[in-house]
């Protein structure tokens, strides 16, 4: 099946710091989509972005579908910011419907 | 307030005993899933199912059985055959839209073993 790895796999931050995320995956994909885990538990979801650049506030995201990657931007972190951050995608060659291929999480925490 | 909800928030199991936890939507998605997370770890699906009365395992399904006799219901019951069933379990659900799938989850139950 298709690989999903992110890097890095911890980052350490301090408020007002920018970051990038990345999303690396072995096979052509037609859904990609970053997800939020906040210390709770609880999963939100970023953006759905197979390809092309997408901006919500002060995140941002690109996929390179041809290149079989995709980043995260967190411009002005804060420490609401703090917590996992989870790639996810749907392989284009799957026959599982729907199935999404998650990678292992960034754990990032910003500092005040 | 359109959304998934989860029950309960923890569960405790005792030895050969089976749990059932509930999951329930009311944004109408055909379909929903649920996924297991371990301390450290992504997700990984148990099973999901796209239609009434259709559910297909996922990748972790020994151990587990779900039903879907509602379009707004997906219970999740971990079996005595479920030897490590400490985790975080979440549920998820989406609207297709060709290609679009975007998952929607829910807060998630914490399942402990007594």
């Amino acid at each position: 099946g298709i690989q999903v790895e992110q890097s890095p796999p911890d980052l350490i931050l301090q408020e007002g710091a920018n970051s990038t995320l990345r999303c690396n995956f072995s096979d052509s994909v037609n859904n990609l989509q970053w997800f939020h885990q906040n210390p709770w538990g609880q999963l939100i979801n970023l953006f759905y972005i197979p390809s092309g650049t997408k901006q919500n506030g002060r995140l941002s995201a690109t996929t390179v579908a041809t290149e079989r990657y995709s980043l995260l931007y967190i411009s002005s972190s804060q420490t609401t910011d703090s917590g996992v951050y989870f790639c996810a995608v749907l392989n284009a060659g799957g026959t599982s419907y729907g199935k999404l291929t998650f990678g292992q999480g960034t754990i990032l925490t910003v500092h005040p | 307030d359109g959304g998934i909800t989860q029950s309960p928030k923890y569960l405790f199991r005792k030895e050969g005993q089976n749990v059932t936890l509930s999951c329930e939507q009311n944004l109408n998605h055909d379909a929903m899933y649920w996924y297991r997370q371990d301390p450290g770890q992504g997700l990984r699906l148990i099973y999901y199912s796209q239609i009434v009365n259709d559910f297909q395992k996922g990748d972790i399904a020994e151990g587990y059985s779900v039903s879907r006799e509602k379009k707004e219901s997906f219970p999740l019951t971990v079996t005595s055959a479920q030897k490590n069933p400490t985790a975080f379990y979440l549920c998820a659900s989406t609207q297709f839209l060709g290609t679009k799938n975007i998952q929607y989850f829910g807060a998630g139950t914490r399942l402990s073993v007594l």
